[in-house]
């Protein structure tokens, strides 16, 4: 099984402060790395796709990079609204078989 | 629009089965697969398994391979996801998702399952 290990846990952040969020895959995969938003008592939501791919109607402000075995996942500008746990999930064609990081909660103050 | 509507809430006692479903609309549902996913409470997202809606070509994680058959109903657009032999630990939220095979661009609301005697 591929494990997927996120850094940090937790990030306590200003508004406006860049916000960068790393996932580290256990084997290569390629650019077959992509990023969920979830906030309290909701569904995922898709940010990100193939590392660095934006999702139709993702604010700018998200970006994502990395491929291999380190990805990315940065916040530009961050603002209240992006209060949430954040996901990366792995989909290694090698396999068929998938995996998400362990979140990371981005808590604003 | 794509949506992905699933059955309500169930409570269960400990060994007993569930079955949840999730109807889909907007869009061509052999052309995507769709996957499950658990969530126990405060906890990270959990994949369970997989099926081609166009083959019915099933992948479950090894966690779950011997409790969980998913299948699908192409006439009614719909899958489902049946787990057996409930244990506490699978009191959770339970998410069907749409995937081309990657990613996954629509999520359904959510399931809540109560596992309790």
């Amino acid at each position: 099984e591929i494990v997927l290990t996120q850094s940090p846990d937790f990030q306590s952040v200003t508004p406006k402060e860049k916000v960068t969020i790393t996932c580290r895959a256990s084997q290569r995969i390629g650019n077959a790395l992509h990023w969920y938003q979830q906030k309290p008592n909701q569904s995922p939501k898709l940010l990100i796709k193939y590392a660095s791919q934006s999702f139709s109607g993702v604010p700018s402000r998200f970006s994502g990079s990395g491929s291999g075995t380190d990805f990315t996942l940065t916040i530009n500008s961050l603002e209240a609204e992006d209060a949430a746990t954040y996901y990366c999930h792995q989909s290694s064609s090698f396999t068929s078989m998938y995996t998400f990081g362990q979140g990371t909660k981005l808590e604003i103050k | 629009q794509v949506q992905l509507v699933q059955s309500g809430a169930e409570v269960r006692k400990p060994g007993a089965s569930l079955k949840i479903s999730c109807k889909a609309s907007g869009y061509t549902f052999t052309s995507y697969s769709i996957h499950w996913v658990r969530q126990a409470p405060g906890q990270s997202l959990e994949w369970m398994g997989w099926i081609n809606a166009d083959n019915a070509k099933t992948k479950y994680s090894e966690k779950f391979q011997d409790r969980v058959t998913i299948t699908t109903d192409t006439s009614a657009s719909t899958a489902y996801m049946e787990l057996r032999s409930l244990r506490s630990e699978d009191t959770a939220v339970f998410y069907c998702a749409r995937s081309t095979g990657s990613y996954y661009d629509y999520w359904g609301q959510g399931t809540l399952v109560t596992v309790s005697s």
